[in-house]
């Protein structure tokens, strides 16, 4: 009963590093959505994927990349982190789009120095 | 492109009184609303959603929420307050299917 699960849960880069966050579900949902929360914002979709082999730019796609590796696993990467990414960033998954019940990991708390 | 405001970044009320928590959206075409809730240290959870239908909406744990065009209005509401619904709460709009926004978030404090 995993639902979607999020590692690492902490992590702390230095500037100019770079890591990859990971992402899976096991309710073989089509969608899959990596957004970032900071204070006063609310959360921001970064990329989302309706499918498997899809991926497509959100809100705040600049310093970030994104694979569909396949339906269950949707990886963020960041290739030369900055410190305005830290953030904490959360990936959750549906049936078929938002207008379906979203399932939410439990987030990975960023801090880039 | 479509944006939601929260009025009021925490709201407290003391257990048992009335739970308002205010939302207004901009959209160019008819929305569909949400509500999330956030507890600590966890991801949000789908409390109610709005698409077509039957203005007043329910959810889990007693909330509700009414849609209302002429005010671009989804304010949540719950008649009761539990200490257990102390959170944060997040309203969104989604114009298409893979784009929801999310307001700031609403913190609620529930007193004894």
């Amino acid at each position: 009963n995993a639902g979607v699960t999020q590692t690492p849960k902490f992590q702390v880069l230095k500037t100019g590093q770079s890591m990859t966050l990971q992402c899976a579900q096991d309710m073989n949902h089509n969608s899959m959505y990596w957004y970032r929360q900071d204070p006063g914002m609310g959360l921001r979709l970064i990329y989302y994927s309706a499918s498997e082999g899809t991926t497509d730019k959100g809100e705040v796609p600049n310093g970030y990349n994104v694979s569909r590796l396949n339906k269950r696993e949707f990886s963020l990467r960041l290739e030369s982190a900055a410190p305005s990414q830290t953030s904490v960033y959360f990936c959750a998954s549906s049936e078929g789009g938002v207008l379906m019940k979203a399932f939410f990991g439990q987030g990975t708390r960023l801090t880039v120095v | 492109a479509q944006s939601v405001t929260q009025l009021g970044s925490h709201v407290s009320v003391s257990e048992g009184a009335l739970v308002l928590l205010r939302c207004n959206y901009s959209s160019s075409v008819p929305p569909y609303l949400f509500w999330y809730v956030q507890y600590p240290n966890q991801g949000l959870q789908l409390l109610l959603k709005y698409t077509t239908g039957a203005t007043l909406v329910k959810g889990i744990n007693g909330f509700e929420a009414e849609f209302k065009k002429s005010e671009t209005s989804f304010h949540l509401t719950k008649p009761s307050a539990h200490m257990s619904d102390a959170a944060e709460y997040f309203c969104a709009v989604s114009e298409r299917n893979n784009d929801m926004r999310f307001g700031a978030g609403t913190r609620l404090t529930v007193k004894p």
